[in-house]
């Protein structure tokens, strides 16, 4: 399953609202997640079975879709957010999108 | 809290093999799925495979077929990933993480470990 994610930038300032894409060339059945990476970091897991979210992972992280569409929304930016962000499924083998890098506006 | 502690940089020249090694610590080993996903400067993330300790299983992505062995030894808790044939493209930072079977993702990852390919 190949998937998609636009946009591959997005420029926002703090206290915006971000929306990011991630689209299956398949039905992702089961297991659609999304990771946060920092520069010289390890990603780390955000949001797990398309909408739940991860031990320690703030409220303003929400994950959203189903079938072939799934979005991550951050609801009000902080300074720590701007970063690389992933999309991950699996449904069958593991596959990653190619990344959306938020940037500050 | 568990930690997943990967092996050094390395450097290797081309046509050689390189094996990475990734402890895990605080947590239950056999429980859980062990992956690599590597990253080339600048790029994404690609899956090359991974192990059920418990089951005995290993999968490995297409792309890798023939070239690459991930094993475990339970006793120390410690995932293996070899590489073998390195070109110049496989230079990346290689990551092992944890899959829970629940989550269906990984929810731990190992800090990295840099691998230089060069003649």
């Amino acid at each position: 399953i190949v998937l998609t994610q636009s946009p591959a930038t997005l420029s926002l300032s703090p206290g915006e609202r971000a929306t990011l894409s991630c689209r299956a060339s398949q039905t992702v059945t089961t297991y659609l997640a999304w990771y946060q990476q920092k520069p010289g970091q390890a990603p780390r897991l955000l949001i797990y079975d398309t909408s739940k979210r991860a031990t320690g992972i703030p409220a303003r992280f929400s994950g959203s879709g189903s079938g072939t569409d799934f979005t991550l929304t951050i609801s009000s930016l902080e300074p720590e957010d701007f970063a690389v962000y992933y999309c991950h499924q699996r449904s069958n083998w593991p596959t990653f999108g190619q990344g959306t890098r938020l940037d500050i506006k | 809290q568990v930690q997943l502690v990967q092996s050094g940089p390395e450097v290797k020249k081309p046509g050689s093999s390189v094996k990475v090694s990734c402890q895990a610590s605080g947590g239950t080993f056999n429980n859980y799925g062990f992956s690599w996903v590597r990253q080339a400067p600048g790029q994404g993330l690609e899956w090359m495979g991974g192990i059920f300790p418990i089951f005995g299983s290993v999968f490995y992505a297409q792309n890798f077929q023939g070239r690459v062995t991930i094993s475990a030894d339970e006793s120390t808790s410690t995932a293996y990933m070899e590489l073998r044939s390195l070109r110049s493209d496989d230079a990346a930072v290689y990551y092992c993480a944890r899959e829970r079977g629940d989550l269906g993702a990984f929810d731990i990852w190992g800090q990295g470990t840099l691998v230089s390919v060069s003649s």
